[in-house]
């Protein structure tokens, strides 16, 4: 079965450190790919795609098809970057999560 | 910015007991999807529902579940006799495309279920 995996359930880190949260997907063929972010008290949103690869608020995530893996990085991680990050891949009609990460940036 | 929006926000219930959740997609939205997220765990994939019909959905949704779009705006996931693990947060998203065709899915604030 298709599925991404994340394996870590929570990553700490002091403000201005470089993170990175790992995701690693199983499919064979070309995977669509997306982090979705959930801030405290707020609603599920995404944050990327890879096909856009595009950055949004300082995050990047390169498709790593060698080593099956879509990490999300950010060269210094802010406070209000505090959340639960899920990486997800889509289906037909579906979008499939990760068990997601939770972030915890300190000051 | 239009909303996905969720009621109730919190609804306890006895065991078998029938459940209807509600939730207003984003108005020019095609596709609509409910999701569940039991406490400490993943967010889980329930169903996907298009053009008055289900377009997919997971082995957690059996036959107690249904989806409906009883008028133009409300989407309803109606639980029928409830079981103590139904307890989780659910999750209604709309998107203009299916999810597999690089659709974003816009999510709800969720609805949490407490079965007792």
């Amino acid at each position: 079965a298709q599925r991404v995996t994340q394996p870590e359930k929570l990553l700490s880190v002091f403000k201005g450190a470089p993170v990175e949260l790992k995701c690693n997907y199983s499919y064979s063929g070309s995977p669509e790919l997306f982090w979705y972010v959930q801030y405290s008290r707020q609603r599920l949103q995404l944050l990327l795609r890879h096909i856009s690869r595009e950055s949004i608020k300082g995050f990047t995530a390169d498709l790593n098809k060698g080593e099956t893996s879509f990490h999300l990085k950010k060269p210094f991680a802010q406070e209000e970057d505090s959340a639960m990050y899920y990486c997800a891949h889509s289906g037909y009609s579906t979008l499939t999560f990760g068990k997601g990460t939770m972030l915890l940036v300190s000051p | 910015e239009p909303e996905v929006t969720q009621t109730p926000s919190h609804q306890v219930t006895q065991m078998g007991q029938e459940v209807i959740l509600r939730c207003v997609p984003i108005s020019n939205h095609l596709y609509f999807y409910w999701y569940r997220q039991i406490l400490g765990q993943k967010v889980e994939f329930l169903v996907s529902f298009y053009n008055n019909e289900i377009s997919e959905k997971s082995e957690i949704f059996d036959d107690q579940f249904s989806v409906e779009r009883p008028d133009g705006s409300n989407f309803t996931l109606k639980i029928r006799s409830t079981k103590l693990e139904d307890s989780a947060m659910y999750f209604c998203a709309s998107s203009e495309r299916l999810a597999g065709g690089v659709g974003e899915l816009f999510f709800g604030e969720g609805s949490r279920l407490t079965v007792l």
